[in-house]
Order: C-alpha cells, then sequence, then structure tokens
C-alpha cells in the first residue's frame, strides 16, 4: 500500500515531441504527489508538485494530469529539449507520513537532438 | 552557497570498516533526511530528524546510526561496512516535517563503494 510504481523505466523522445510518465499509487491516504528531477551526479531537485483537489497542474512545459479515482497521476513534458535529459521520480507522501516521500522506482528520459 | 552540502563526495572503503557522511544545511529548515539511492537508482528513505529528534526510522540495519548535534546538521555514522553497502546517500532537508509537505532539497550526494 506505500508503493508508487512508475513507468517506463527508460523512454527515448526526439527533441520537440512530448515526453510521458505515468505513476500509480495505492494508498488513499496520499495527498502530496510532487515530480523530482535527477541530473547524473546531482541530487534530486523538485520539478512540479500537485495535491489532489485539481485534476491538472501546468508549469512551463510540465504539466501533471491527476486522476483522483483512477489513483494515477502523470508527468507531461512538452517540446522536450536535450536539457531535459534525466531521471525523473513521481513521488507521495500523505498526512501523518512525517514528510516521508515514498519514490517511484523513476525513469531516464533520453531527448535526442 | 551550497544549500545542503555533503562530505565526502566519494568514499572507497574495505568491508568491516567504520565510516561517517556529514550533511548541513543553512537554509534554517527544521527537518533533515537521509535516503538511500542503489545502483537501480531507486530512492529510499532511512531516517528523518525533526527539530533533532528522530521521527522516521525505515528498516535500516543497526549498523546504521544517524546523530544530529542541532537542526543545520545531520550525519550519517556507518559501522562493519558491507558490499550491500555501496550505494548513493542522499542528505535532504524541508522547512517542516510532522505531516506537512514541503519541498524537500537534496544534496550532491555522497558516493559509498565498499570494496
Amino acid at each position: 500500500q506505500q508503493q508508487v510504481k512508475q513507468s517506463p523505466q527508460s523512454l527515448i523522445v526526439q527533441k520537440g515531441g512530448i515526453s510521458i510518465i505515468n505513476c500509480a499509487y495505492e494508498n488513499t491516504a496520499f495527498d502530496y504527489f510532487p515530480w523530482y528531477q535527477q541530473f547524473p551526479g546531482k541530487g534530486p531537485a523538485l520539478l512540479i508538485a500537485i495535491r489532489p483537489d485539481v485534476s491538472e497542474k501546468k508549469e512551463g512545459r510540465f504539466t501533471i494530469s491527476f486522476n483522483k479515482s483512477a489513483k494515477q497521476f502523470s508527468l507531461h513534458i512538452m517540446d522536450s529539449q536535450p536539457g531535459d535529459s534525466a531521471t525523473y521520480f513521481c513521488a507521495a507522501t500523505g498526512s501523518g507520513n512525517t514528510g516521508k516521500l515514498i519514490f517511484g522506482q523513476g525513469t531516464t528520459l533520453q531527448v535526442k537532438p | 552557497d551550497t544549500a545542503v552540502s555533503q562530505t565526502p563526495k566519494y568514499l572507497v572503503t574495505q568491508m568491516g570498516n567504520d565510516k561517517s557522511i556529514k550533511c548541513e544545511q543553512n537554509l534554517g529548515h527544521d527537518t533533515m533526511y537521509w535516503y538511500k539511492q542503489d545502483s537501480k537508482k531507486f530512492l529510499k528513505i532511512m531516517f528523518s530528524y525533526n527539530n533533532k529528534e528522530l521521527i522516521i526510522n525505515e528498516t535500516v540495519p543497526n549498523r546504521f546510526s544517524p546523530k544530529s548535534p542541532d537542526k543545520a546538521h545531520l550525519n550519517l555514522h556507518i559501522n562493519s561496512l558491507e558490499l550491500g553497502d555501496s550505494a548513493v546517500y542522499f542528505c535532504a532537508s524541508s522547512a517542516v516535517g510532522g505531516g506537512l509537505k514541503e519541498t524537500q532539497y537534496f544534496g550532491p550526494g555522497t558516493r559509498l563503494l565498499v570494496l
């Protein structure tokens, strides 16, 4: 119940294309869903986050779509750029979790020029 | 100025040794964390301290012992290192713990290799 399942494990997209990464969770007590971006040799950094009271959140080229009934959420990267090549992690946490983030398995994105 | 810093960046050591990793944050945050990232890049929380008090203690071998001398520092001491301890260890901090969801800021990681 504490798991967050992420797919695909790896993704190759052409420059200008749309990258889509999907996550699913089971614990209905989760109420905060951040996405973290990690470049090689660096620590993860918050990219964008959503709470389940909205179905979509957009920040620049990055959009989270959230489906509460299906317990799924996804990250869309529009107009993907080579600089977006990184590993992306979805995560979830809930009240009473003391800030504990449950991470998905990660998706390695490569954007080809 | 680095927000969350860790030392050392790389650590190569022999099985059976004891080693420590240090973490410092200058963000004024109350909560600090230790995460382990394995060779498949899977990130898993190990410990969390809120204002020097241990609030998360995952199922981690008791060879791992965190210590928080003050709320800006969180160290990780590992006794009797094993091959399976080889991983990247990340320190992170956030403004508030205790169930509130604030951004966690990660350090650059310490790459531990046990030979």
